[in-house]
């Protein structure tokens, strides 16, 4: 099976733009987690899609905000950038039924906010 | 919420030692511990987890071991190879939810030859 993959890869914004980053999960796969990786703070869970729903949040304000597609696809949005949004952005991938399984990352999207 | 603590940050041994790593964690509800592996300039990956009902798991030269009433569990790994350099991320899943992690903050594992 393909693993999963994220675009782009690299991102450069200045403050106040916004950004979509893209996440194609593992086929068959039907939740798609995103993360927010910094040296600072490490990962923190930002949101959880299930079959086109959100179905969990992490404690990022309203800025940051996300869809699922029918094909299980996930962006997810950051408006009005600010200059700590700068981060590498995982999204992970799971089965998302029958309690936890394992989720698989993808490579990340890093984005840097000049 | 959940809150994952994990120590050390750092961890140097030399080739062939052993290395150990303890991580605590704040919600009695969560029932699913991974441990992820992650490269410089790579994804994390998993390497081995564990569920509440279990006290340990073993797979060849990587254990982890779950105290639940103490709520801590920790990640060792015997035979220590210089490709186990990486930085390691223990989690747990808050209010036994099915798909979010709680990371800790890392630690960076430097083996010595």
């Amino acid at each position: 099976k393909a693993g999963v993959t994220q675009t782009p890869r690299y991102l450069i914004k200045t403050r106040g733009q916004q950004v979509t980053l893209s996440c194609s999960p593992i086929s068959g796969h039907r939740s798609v987690s995103w993360y927010q990786q910094t040296p600072g703070q490490g990962l923190q869970f930002l949101f959880e899609y299930f079959s086109e729903t959100q179905r969990n949040k992490g404690n990022f304000p309203g800025r940051f905000s996300g869809r699922q597609f029918s094909n299980s696809r996930s962006e997810m949005n950051v408006s009005t950038l600010e200059l700590g949004d700068s981060a590498l952005y995982l999204c992970a991938s799971s089965p998302g039924t029958g309690g936890f399984n394992e989720q698989f990352f993808g490579p990340g999207t890093r984005l840097t906010v000049l | 919420g959940e809150n994952v603590e994990q120590h050390p940050s750092t961890l140097s041994v030399q080739e062939g030692d052993s290395a150990v790593i303890k991580c605590t964690y704040s919600d009695s509800a969560s029932n699913y511990f991974p441990w992820y592996k992650q490269e410089l300039g790579k994804r994390p990956q998993l390497i081995i987890d564990i569920r509440s009902n279990v006290g340990e798991k073993k797979d060849q030269r990587i254990a982890v071991t779950l105290n639940k009433t103490a709520k801590h569990f920790s990640l060792h790994i015997t035979e220590t190879q210089p490709e186990d350099s990486a930085v390691y991320f223990c989690a747990a899943n808050p209010g036994g939810t099915a798909s979010k992690l709680t990371f800790g903050t890392g630690t960076r594992l430097q083996v010595t030859l």
